[in-house]
């Protein structure tokens, strides 16, 4: 099946500062999302994101799907960014794959 | 309130026993999915069902079931032949098998 692999697995900032996650997949995909996930377990969603760019205040999203990876830029982090970043993507076969994270820890 | 609830928020159950976890959504939504995750890990696909009454294995089905009667309804019973079933059990639906998922809050299990 499909690989999907984050980097850098942690993260540690401090507030103000400017961060980018990466996510590398291994085979053409019809559909990519980044999620937050929260101290409570929940996942947010951030970008569906399948190609192309997109930006959503602080945050913004490349996907060069030709290429296999996609970025998620962070621009002055704060103590409320912290948590987990995942990266999902799908095939056509429909099947979702999630990479192992980032864990990002923004310091006051 | 549209989303998705998942309930309960924590479980317990004794080792052996068979354990029922719910998913319900009122976004009109065809797919609908569950995930495991475990501590420090990514999310892994158990079953997803693109439609009523229609369901698919994910990439670790083994000692799990689903049923998909309903539209707004994906429940996952955890069995008593799944080996390791102590974790965070997510659920998740979308508009159809290729759009964007959003997902509830979440149960965790604990087999004692």
């Amino acid at each position: 099946g499909i690989q999907v692999e984050q980097s850098p697995p942690d993260l540690i900032l401090q507030e103000g500062a400017n961060s980018t996650l990466r996510c590398n997949f291994s085979d053409s995909v019809n559909n990519l999302q980044w999620f937050h996930q929260n101290p409570w377990g929940q996942l947010i969603n951030l970008f569906y994101i399948p190609s192309g760019t997109k930006q959503n205040g602080r945050l913004s999203a490349t996907t060069v799907a030709t290429e296999r990876y996609s970025l998620l830029y962070i621009s002055s982090s704060q103590t409320t960014d912290s948590g987990v970043y995942f990266c999902a993507v799908k095939t056509n076969a429909g099947k979702s794959t999630f990479g192992d994270g980032t864990t990002l820890t923004v310091k006051p | 309130d549209g989303g998705i609830t998942q309930s309960p928020k924590y479980l317990f159950r004794k080792e052996g026993q068979n354990v029922t976890l719910s998913c319900e959504q009122n976004l009109n939504h065809d797919a609908m999915y569950w995930y495991r995750q475990d501590p420090g890990q990514g999310l892994r696909l158990i079953y997803y069902s693109q439609i009523v009454n229609d369901f698919q294995k994910g990439d670790i089905a083994e000692g799990y079931s689903v049923s998909r009667e309903k539209k707004e309804s994906f429940p996952l019973t955890v069995t008593s032949a799944q080996k390791n079933p102590t974790a965070f059990y997510l659920c998740a639906s979308s508009v159809s098998i290729n759009n964007e998922q959003f997902f509830g809050p979440g149960t965790r299990l604990t087999v004692l």
